[in-house]
């Protein structure tokens, strides 16, 4: 079974400020995916990033970064400087490498940015 | 280009009646998706349409629960004899697929059901 903890209900920071959003993962394949989605108050979910468990190299995207670490089982996610349009649910999910290809997603985190 | 589309944004019904839901995937995406995003329960998987192959139902929360997909494109979601726990933003992804590797999925904006 899989499974996606992001323990961060809800997080404030003053716009500047930079922010983490920690995601944990169970899973029991070799090969899996896991992704980042934004949802802002509109309410349609954006993909953010992919990432398939052989490539643990960090990304970075402009103000957006991840760290992926195999031997703690976390991907998380660093926005800096953050902005006030990065008010959003944040979800972190989990595919596995082959068969069903559904997603299994965490709870989410809401992040509020204040100006 | 077109991103996922749905219909109708918004649902109300009586309960015990049956809904439809529409979904039209990004052209060229072979697999599509349904899930339901519920206050209590989060973003939860519903189905898998993968080509031709039989959809995978597993997390289908009950028989009152069917989706079918006609020609590889659109598929309808449909829900008999609602009842008030079926309350929910039903949403609909497409992605690609591949032999290997898994591809990003992207979401319509979803219906909201409302059973009362």
């Amino acid at each position: 079974a899989q499974k996606v903890t992001q323990a961060q209900t809800e997080i404030s920071v003053v716009e500047k400020e930079d922010v983490t959003l920690d995601c944990v993962y169970e899973t029991r394949d070799t090969t899996y995916y896991l992704f980042w989605y934004k949802q802002p108050p509109s309410g349609e979910l954006v993909f953010l990033i992919r990432r398939n468990s052989f490539d643990e190299q960090n990304e970075i995207s402009g103000r957006y970064s991840w760290n992926f670490q195999k031997s703690t089982s976390s991907f998380n996610f660093t926005i800096t400087a953050s902005q006030v349009v990065d008010s959003a649910v944040y979800f972190c999910a989990l595919s596995p490498g082959t068969g069903r290809r559904a997603l299994t997603f965490g709870s989410g985190t809401r992040l509020q940015v204040q100006p | 280009g077109a991103g996922v589309s749905q219909s109708p944004s918004n649902k109300v019904t009586e309960k015990g009646k049956d809904v439809e839901l529409r979904c039209d995937p990004i052209s060229g995406h072979t697999a599509l998706y349904w899930y339901r995003q519920s206050l209590g329960q989060g973003l939860e998987f519903l189905i898998y349409f993968q080509g031709n192959s039989a959809p995978d139902k597993s997390g289908l929360p009950s028989d009152r629960f069917s989706a079918e997909r006609t020609g590889g494109s659109v598929s309808t979601l449909t829900i008999q004899r609602t009842q008030q726990e079926d309350s929910a933003v039903y949403l609909c992804a497409s992605s690609l697929t591949s032999g290997t590797g898994v591809h990003e999925q992207y979401f319509g904006p979803g219906t909201r059901l409302t059973v009362t």
